[in-house]
């Protein structure tokens, strides 16, 4: 069983959608990252977050620390917006990352 | 440009030859990750650095696997007697980190696709 599960593993919507990932993961933590990879393999880091919620434009993040649970939403799609979404957790005994194995967002037009 | 550097960006090998990768951080970063991803996965943790030592290695870093980061600045690692299980896009990223378990943020290099014929 990985140590990050992410759901769903494929998400396609229309433009203009709210858009949902979901992250459980079941080791101690201390920060927990969703990143965005593009198809051509470069991986970008929109959050990094340990309690609470965080937003950057249309992006928001919450995790609930108790219920080892984190979501990413997407208000207002967009096609730029396909790309794999990844959740990773760092672990509390040092520098160790756990990733999941990321969700595929394709957003129409 | 001043993000995380890597090169080559892809490289094809028969089986059994070495290979080498660079990874050059952004210039203030201290620690320098490597990672692995094979297609449809998510990346796995290989090996870290802080400055110029090596903290930390996967059990998957078997003993053709090793990694170097001679003067804190820049990072190698070398596949040796490649294999077609070795096929994989290789990560690098870098962080700032001051001590032990800081939560730091890190910034990744778009990758070296290794192919292993």
């Amino acid at each position: 069983k990985n140590e990050v599960e992410q759901s769903p593993q494929n998400l396609t919507a229309q433009e203009g959608e709210f858009i949902t990932i979901n992250c459980s993961y079941s080791v101690g933590i201390s920060a927990l990252h969703w990143l965005q990879q593009h198809p051509g393999g470069g991986i970008v880091s929109l959050f990094m977050l340990s309690s609470g919620k965080k937003k950057h434009g249309r992006l928001i993040a919450t995790i609930n620390i108790q219920e080892k649970h984190s979501s990413l939403h997407i208000t207002a799609s967009h096609p730029r917006d396909s790309a794999v979404y990844i959740c990773a957790v760092r672990g509390w005994s040092g520098n160790q990352f756990y990733f999941g194995t990321g969700t595929s967002l394709t957003v129409i037009p | 440009d001043t993000g995380v550097s890597q090169n080559p960006r892809h490289k094809i090998t028969k089986r059994g030859q070495n290979v080498t990768f660079r990874c050059d951080p952004i210039s203030e970063h201290n620690r320098l990750y490597w990672y692995r991803q094979t297609l449809g996965q998510g990346p796995e943790f290989l090996t870290y650095f802080q400055n110029e030592a090596q903290l930390e290695k996967s059990r998957l870093l078997s003993d053709r696997f090793s990694a170097e980061r001679p003067k804190g600045s820049f990072s190698t690692l070398e596949i040796q007697r490649t294999e077609q299980g070795d096929s994989a896009m290789y990560l690098c990223a870098s962080s700032l980190g001051y001590r032990t378990g800081a939560n730091n943020e890190q910034f990744f290099g778009p990758g070296t696709r290794l192919t292993v014929l």
